[in-house]
């Protein structure tokens, strides 16, 4: 049984287009995280949510909209896809302590 | 300069060797993690620390929080310990804020 989980793996899709990436996690956490991992591999934090609410929204552009409809879920909707959006998303969530990844979403606009 | 500064950023070695990753950071934690990413792309928490030593099988971990340093050793490598290994650091001791990760530590071990 998966603890945290996204779909899809891979999506490809067309600059302008509009995608959205879901996760689920089934650890009962109350804290869940989407990350951006770039071409050079560095991870960094985009969104945090708690128990549905946005607690941390770092520097990202207002075409990524995170919607939290219960706390075992956290999808990722983002506008007008452009070029520099092409990385692996990844989807996280914690209680207390250590983090739980999910697989990994590649992203490639073309 | 980032927060999280980790090295080597490449480590080759040989099976059976000693290995040991290094991760400095400047600013106040509640918490520091080691990920292991594995060539597949998935990710996986290996510690979180906030003081001394922790073990787990052939892996330890350690931290100076007054040097604001933090070391991964790897005991009797093998190859499939092959991966990038990321430090990382929280600042909320509840873990709802953000972790703050170095550029990782591409480590490759051959048979």
């Amino acid at each position: 049984d998966t603890a945290v989980s996204q779909t899809p793996k891979y999506l490809v899709t067309q600059m302008g287009n509009d995608k959205s990436i879901k996760c689920e996690q089934n650890l009962g956490h109350d804290t869940m995280y989407w990350y951006k991992q770039d071409s050079k591999k560095f991870l960094k934090i985009m969104f945090s949510y708690n128990n549905k609410e946005l607690i941390i929204n770092e520097t990202v552009p207002n075409r990524f909209s995170p919607k939290s409809p219960d706390k075992a879920h956290l999808n990722l909707h983002i506008n007008s896809l452009e070029l520099g959006d092409s990385a692996v998303y990844f989807c996280a969530s914690s209680q207390w302590d250590e983090q739980f990844f999910g697989p990994g979403t590649r992203l490639t606009v073309l | 300069k980032n927060e999280v500064e980790q090295s080597p950023q490449n480590l080759t070695a040989q099976e059976g060797e000693f290995i040991t990753i290094n991760c400095s950071y400047s600013v106040g934690i509640s918490a520091l993690h080691w990920l292991q990413q594995h060539p597949g792309g998935g990710i996986v928490s290996l510690f979180m620390l906030s003081s001394g030593k922790k073990k787990h099988g052939r892996l330890i971990a350690t931290i100076n929080i007054q040097e604001k340093h933090s070391s991964l050793h790897i005991t009797a490598s093998h190859p499939r310990d092959s991966a990038v290994y990321i430090c990382a650091v929280s600042r909320n001791p509840y873990n709802t804020d953000k972790l703050i990760f170095g550029t990782g530590t591409r480590l490759q071990v051959f048979p």
